[in-house]
């Protein structure tokens, strides 16, 4: 059955700081994959998105994440975090048992401090 | 830009009674989808349409249904408020044509049932 982890429910990191946040996925096929981005009270915005090619993506306010096949991973990362970096991560897979629906990890909150 | 929008913010009902929860999106979305958000549990899908007067049950359908009388908008209704029910209510669109699978989502509605 298709699934996504996100190891770490909250991470915390000083700004400035590098990051990396985890998401390993199950899946039959090669999937589309996704990081969203909660702010505090809003909805989800997208990062960034994997379908096919290379396995480097590049995505909105300086993020990045790396495809692995091998390891059925998409990890998030960013060179230097900012505080308002600080919200709520959530990587996705798609599509699930037909149609044009994703299935979502359980979050990572990231907590930035001075 | 796509534009999600939900009619409430904040809601706060009395067990028994029926809420309507509703969505609008100004992009011409085939595809609407209502998730449940709850700390540790990511989203979790109610329904979906991925046309008008058409919907598909979710992961947890459960004292929920669902609208779609018109393409742009998208009504969750609770026909008896439970407790249980408490949540936070996230709205999302996706086109079909040019399928990336990438949602566009509302800001949300926190829904307590007393």
């Amino acid at each position: 059955a298709q699934s996504v982890t996100q190891p770490d429910i909250h991470i915390t990191v000083s700004e400035g700081a590098s990051l990396e946040l985890r998401c390993n996925y199950s899946y039959g096929a090669t999937p589309y994959l996704f990081w969203y981005v909660q702010s505090p009270g809003q909805g989800l915005q997208l990062l960034l998105k994997y379908f096919s090619g290379d396995t480097l993506v590049q995505g909105i306010k300086g993020f990045e994440a790396e495809f692995k096949r091998s390891q059925s991973s998409f990890n998030l990362r960013k060179p230097s975090v900012h505080w308002s970096d600080a919200a709520e991560y959530f990587c996705a897979v798609g599509p699930y048992t037909g149609g044009f629906k994703t299935i979502f990890g359980a979050g990572t909150r990231l907590f930035v401090k001075a | 830009d796509v534009k999600v929008t939900q009619s409430s913010r904040y809601l706060v009902k009395r067990t028994g009674e029926k809420v309507f929860l509703e969505c609008v999106q100004d992009m011409d979305h085939e595809n609407m989808f209502w998730y449940r958000q709850d700390p540790g549990l990511g989203l979790r899908l109610i329904y979906f349409s991925y046309d008008v007067k058409m919907k598909e049950k979710g992961d947890i359908p459960e004292g929920y249904s669902v609208s779609r009388e018109k393409k742009e908008r998208f009504s969750l209704i609770l026909e008896s408020a439970s407790t249980n029910q408490t949540s936070m209510y996230l709205c999302a669109s996706s086109p079909t044509s040019g399928v990336t699978y990438e949602q566009y989502f509302g800001p949300g509605t926190r829904l307590t049932v007393t």
